[in-house]
């Protein structure tokens, strides 16, 4: 099974800055079969990112992912007041499909 | 657009069972697949298994095995998770959502609006 560790746990910015996230896997990741999620508290996941770099329907083109192999990178270029919540990664070439333990991103 | 609407709330007692559905509109279960995720209190998500309709086939994570079934009834577009021998841990947010391709596990979207299984003595 492999084991994804994002990082920071929790990053603190302000609104117009750039935020970068990290997603790294314990074992090269098929395909680069990884995904984004954004949470807002109460709501279910949303999906942001799919294939490592591929934009989600109705997605914002601030939001950016890349990477590969075991290196995977979510970068929100501009952040917006409505963008601040936590995000998981998820790899799904190989079973069962795991998340990473998520990234809070908060208003500073 | 497929939207997947879940029942209610549930309230169980330990070694009880609770079985919650999930039903898809604007789309045909012939066409994707559908997982269950969940997600314990201030936790993180965590995959338990998905099923293909179209071939009636269903797989799930290892530590689900032997305490959850997954079905789905085509005729009403509806998913269900059944899990038994309910314990306090298992108290969470459960998640049904669409895989567009036929395979049990893949990127997700989009997600049902959760139900919240506590269970508690």
């Amino acid at each position: 099974e492999i084991v994804l560790t994002q990082s920071p746990g929790t990053l603190s910015l302000s609104p117009g800055e750039r935020a970068t996230l990290s997603c790294r896997a314990s074992q090269s990741v098929i395909s680069n079969y990884l995904a984004w999620y954004q949470q807002k508290p109460g709501q279910a996941p949303r999906l942001l990112i799919y294939d490592a770099s591929t934009r989600a329907t109705g997605i914002p083109d601030r939001f950016s992912g890349s990477g590969s192999g075991t290196d995977f990178t979510l970068t929100i270029s501009r952040l917006e007041p409505e963008d601040f919540a936590v995000f998981y990664c998820q790899e799904y070439g190989s079973s069962p499909g795991t998340f990473g333990q998520g990234t809070k991103l908060d208003i500073k | 657009q497929v939207q997947l609407v879940q029942s209610g709330a549930e309230v169980k007692k330990p070694g009880s069972s609770v079985k919650v559905s999930c039903k898809a509109s604007g789309g045909t279960f012939r066409d994707f697949a559908i997982s269950w995720v969940r997600q314990a209190p201030g936790q993180g998500l965590e995959w338990m298994g998905g099923i293909i309709p179209i071939f009636g086939t269903s797989n799930y994570a290892q530590k689900f095995q032997g305490r959850v079934t997954i079905t789905a009834d085509e005729s009403t577009n509806t998913a269900y998770l059944e899990m038994s021998s309910l314990r306090s841990d298992d108290t969470a947010v459960y998640y049904c959502a669409k895989v567009s391709v036929l395979r049990y596990f893949d990127w997700f979207d989009p997600w049902g609006q959760g139900t919240l299984v506590t269970v508690s003595a």
